[in-house]
């Protein structure tokens, strides 16, 4: 089953602009994770925050976490057409398994 | 290092028959796990692996087994293939060790099963 609920379920934006998802849980954590997929290929890992952390940044990427409210949402910045892909957030409940949203769609018109 | 390699790429099986699928981890990741993508259902959890152990499994029938050998290279098969079994399965790796707290996964490209 799928604890992680995305919203949007697809994005469409200019190149340049920024990018916004966000990402909702059903149960305590011990950290949320962002995963970028291209079309059809593996997942690639983009950044994990902590159930203990409300914020972190790595590169144009800026991650948020709200433990009280069990959401999360993920920040581009300055897209790319290389953006392009789909973002899943991911949810570690202590049970060896990672619980996948079921993803946003983001184009990025050049 | 070497990515996750998962082999093959790419399969066709007709209803009825089963599959094998192999894992290759990054070099020193002993723990790896499945799963199983597709556009109805998304990302689903099958399996978890670490030293040959399996510490979880997800809720798919009997149908679904995995292992794990002792240089942390994993195989899942599925037996006696449904339609419904069509899909993206990807492996992936990671470096944690023997607490429950799952930390960054490397994936593999997937392997596509089609069963016609």
């Amino acid at each position: 089953s799928q604890q992680g609920e995305e919203d949007p379920q697809a994005l469409s934006i200019q190149e340049g602009e920024n990018a916004t998802m966000n990402c909702s849980y059903k149960t305590s954590i011990n950290n949320l994770q962002w995963y970028r997929q291209n079309s059809g290929r593996g997942l690639v890992h983009l950044i994990l925050i902590r159930s203990n952390e409300r914020e972190k940044h790595s590169g144009r990427l800026r991650v948020t976490l709200d433990t009280s409210k069990k959401s999360s949402s993920l920040l581009i910045t300055a897209s790319r057409a290389a953006d392009t892909a789909s973002y899943f957030c991911a949810t570690d409940e202590y049970d060896y398994k990672l619980s996948f949203g079921a993803g946003t769609t983001v184009t990025v018109r050049a | 290092k070497a990515g996750v390699t998962q082999t093959p790429r790419y399969l066709i099986k007709t209803r009825g028959q089963q599959v094998t699928l192999s894992c290759s981890p990054i070099s020193g990741h002993r723990s790896v796990s499945w799963y199983q993508q597709t556009p109805g259902q998304g990302l689903q959890f099958l399996f978890e692996y670490f030293s040959e152990t399996q510490r979880n499994k997800g809720n798919f029938p009997g149908r679904f087994s995995g292992r794990q050998f002792s240089n942390s290279r994993s195989e899942m098969n599925v037996s006696t293939l449904e339609l419904g079994d069509s899909a993206l399965y990807l492996c992936a790796s990671s470096s944690v060790g023997t607490g429950s707290n799952t930390g960054e996964l490397f994936f593999g490209e997937g392997s596509r099963l089609t069963v016609l």
